[in-house]
């Protein structure tokens, strides 16, 4: 189980606007910048969003990012089905020795 | 373009050692910290070590720590990691990511298409 909270699927139709959480606590979301990486069937895995709200150059305005304490989401809306994917947060954990985080993942489906 | 190919994988029996690399090419490599991130069969990413882009500072995920050594080769452009003592557990695609440039923060911007581990008897 992850220290890093994620639901194990979301779904939405096309057009929708989705959520995904991810929940940790003060050591790691509450104290450290969180990133997203969407994972499309069969491929490595692609930085979505970084420094919480940040979008890579080439990632779509759809998708944003927030965090509030020890909280974070990732956003996507007017939904399409090429989102449909595996997304996961990720931080930095103060406490942990090897300090990395990635949460268990979400399963994003488009009906 | 930035690109990190992994190689090494294959099938190895529990107890045994295997040597995973990551060729980088298309950026400054000695200016970035590298991570290996593994993947178990239809599971997660789970993060596994990051290096400094000097090699000077390492770090890994407890599930490995005292097994795995990470190390890399400026002159080569490549990162290793060296897997001892292997686990069943331990099958998962691999994969290398570069990370920031200063920081061990889990900004990952380029990935390789990684190299599958299994673990067997």
């Amino acid at each position: 189980q992850s220290v890093l909270t994620q639901p194990p699927s979301a779904s939405g139709t096309p057009g929708q606007r989705v959520t995904i959480s991810c929940s940790g606590s003060s050591s790691n979301i509450g104290g450290n910048y969180v990133y997203w990486y969407q994972q499309l069937p069969g491929t490595a895995p692609k930085l979505l969003i970084y420094r919480n709200n940040q979008r890579p150059s080439g990632v779509p305005d759809r998708f944003s990012g927030s965090k509030s304490g020890t909280s974070a989401s990732l956003a996507i809306s007017g939904l399409r089905s090429e989102d449909e994917a595996d997304y996961y947060c990720a931080a930095w954990d103060d406490r942990l020795t090897g300090h990395v985080l990635f949460g268990g993942g979400t399963k994003l489906t488009v009906l | 373009q930035v690109q990190l190919v992994e190689s090494g994988g294959g099938v190895v029996q529990p107890g045994r050692s295997l040597r995973l690399s990551c060729a980088a090419s298309g950026f400054s490599f000695s200016t970035y910290v590298i991570h290996w991130v593994r993947q178990a069969p239809g599971k997660g990413l789970e993060w596994v070590a990051v290096i400094s882009y000097d090699g000077s500072h390492k770090y890994y995920a407890d599930s490995v720590w005292g097994r795995f050594t990470i190390s890399r080769d400026s002159s080569k452009n490549t990162v290793f990691l060296q897997m001892n003592s292997l686990r069943a557990e331990d099958s998962a695609v691999y994969y290398c990511a570069r990370g920031d440039p200063t920081w061990f923060f889990p900004y990952l911007d380029n990935w390789g298409q990684g190299t599958l581990v299994t673990v067997s008897s």
